[in-house]
């Protein structure tokens, strides 16, 4: 299995709701990743995992909040978002956290904000 | 800095026709540089890699080059087919280890 799984497809929430994005591997990686896409631009990576512990956050606003349960799955907990964080988000996993480590990326989640 | 500087933002050729894109970057502790393909609705696949103590890398019809002298790495595509039709992101390694920098995209436009 060298797929990266994310659910929901598609999330529509208000500004006051709270929702989680949901990631999984089954590839026996230790590092996972979670990149916002906004249209016609490059991912950009809020959170990195490493053996299930945070490892990098890029200044990313509180309102996101990731989890790692296990080896196999990342969430995304999402409150009190604004319109402007509608974008495509991104799960990715790689062997290790080490430079040169091909990441996997599953086919995202499409968050609207209203 | 930590950019890259993708060219062109976007491509248009006919099939059967080679693309070419084009990456410099400024970071020269940099040593993995891989290349990524997002089609529509898709997230980003690994399409080819390379590593710094190697020239060049060709698989089927995509190869790339790095210089690392120069910091520049490009990628190329030959006998294009409509499939091709996609962006193609240029990465490079940074510094924090899993943490990868991405270029701006192009947009690359196969017709038939």
């Amino acid at each position: 299995d060298t797929e990266v799984t994310q659910t929901p497809k598609h999330l529509v929430m208000g500004m006051t709701n709270k929702k989680s994005l949901k990631c999984e591997q089954h590839m026996g990686h230790r590092a996972m990743y979670w990149y916002k896409q906004k249209a016609k631009k490059p991912p950009e990576l809020m959170f990195v995992y490493s053996y299930e512990k945070l490892s990098i956050n890029e200044s990313v606003p509180s309102r996101f909040s990731p989890e790692c349960p296990n080896s196999s799955l990342l969430n995304l907990h999402l409150h009190a978002l604004q319109p402007e964080d509608s974008a495509l988000y991104l799960c990715a996993s790689s062997q290790d956290k080490g430079g040169g480590n091909e990441q996997f990326f599953g086919p995202g989640t499409r968050l609207t904000v209203l | 800095g930590e950019n890259v500087e993708q060219h062109p933002s976007t491509l248009s050729v006919q099939e059967g026709d080679s693309a070419v894109i084009k990456c410099t970057y400024s970071d020269s502790a940099s040593n993995y540089f891989p290349w990524y393909k997002q089609e529509l609705g898709k997230g980003p696949q690994l399409i080819i890699d390379i590593r710094s103590n190697v020239g060049e890398k060709k698989d089927q019809r995509i190869a790339v080059t790095l210089n690392k002298t120069a910091k520049h790495f490009s990628l190329h595509i030959t006998e294009t087919q409509p499939e091709d039709s996609a962006v193609y992101f240029c990465v490079r390694s940074g510094n924090q280890g899993g943490k990868l920098i991405f270029g701006q995209g192009t947009e690359l436009s196969v017709k038939p």
